[in-house]
């Protein structure tokens, strides 16, 4: 947690395609790593989540992998379709007990 | 049945005013949260209640005043409005403290000082 960087901030992919969008963290002793999914004029919605014991987490198209070594954590949507357009946001745990969201990555899949 | 609601959904406003956001979650749960998405989409918390009681207070200035009357509401009020405050606000909930607990967000107040 306390720092979280988030890459790409925009996203344009073919519908169909795959998307990944990636996160480092820079507290080592962080040890859970949300996905949020804001829709246009919605607040952000938890879409999948990864706990540090585990290197890989799926849920249909949607799967986030961790590297505690390195540190960070990556979102995969495969088979992008068109309703996957938003603005993403990973998280982590900060200091004071709260979550420490990047900076958002926008995805748009074009039909 | 809305989870987590907020009014107004829009607040346009004078610099100077004073203004107030409600927030309400009908979720039972214990945790209540207010959020700041500026322009670039960057979403930062400021206030964190626990059962009424304050628990996360970020660098925020003292014009904004958080309110929890009961466990289910958490209002925002803010005096001598600037235009840096323009941003959209988002309340949210969860059932517990900490960050391991999913946060269900309100749809959002989009504030505009002019």
């Amino acid at each position: 947690g306390e720092n979280v960087e988030q890459h790409p901030s925009t996203l344009s992919v073919q519908e169909g395609d795959s998307a990944v969008i990636k996160c480092t963290y820079s507290d080592s002793a962080s040890n859970y790593f949300p996905w949020y999914k804001q829709e246009l004029g919605k607040g952000p919605q938890l879409i999948i989540d990864i706990r540090s014991n585990v290197g890989e987490k799926k849920d249909q198209r949607i799967a986030v992998t961790l590297n505690k070594t390195a540190k960070h954590f990556s979102l995969h949507i495969t088979e992008t379709q068109p309703e996957d357009s938003a603005v993403y946001f990973c998280a982590a745990p900060g200091s004071q007990g709260n979550l420490i969201f990047g900076k958002g990555t926008k995805l748009s899949v074009k039909p | 049945d809305t989870a987590v609601s907020q009014t107004p959904k829009y607040l346009v406003t004078q610099m100077g005013n004073d203004k107030s956001i409600k927030c309400e979650q009908n979720l039972g749960h214990d945790t209540m949260y207010w959020y700041k998405q500026d322009s670039k989409k960057f979403l930062k918390i400021m206030f964190s209640y626990n059962n009424k009681e304050l628990i996360i207070n970020e660098t925020v200035p003292n014009r904004f005043s958080p309110k929890s009357p009961d466990k289910a509401h958490l209002n925002l009020h803010i005096n001598s409005l600037e235009l840096g405050d323009s941003a959209v606000y988002f309340c949210a909930s969860s059932l517990g403290v900490g960050p391991y607990n999913e946060q269900f967000f309100g749809p959002g107040t989009r504030l505009t000082v002019l």
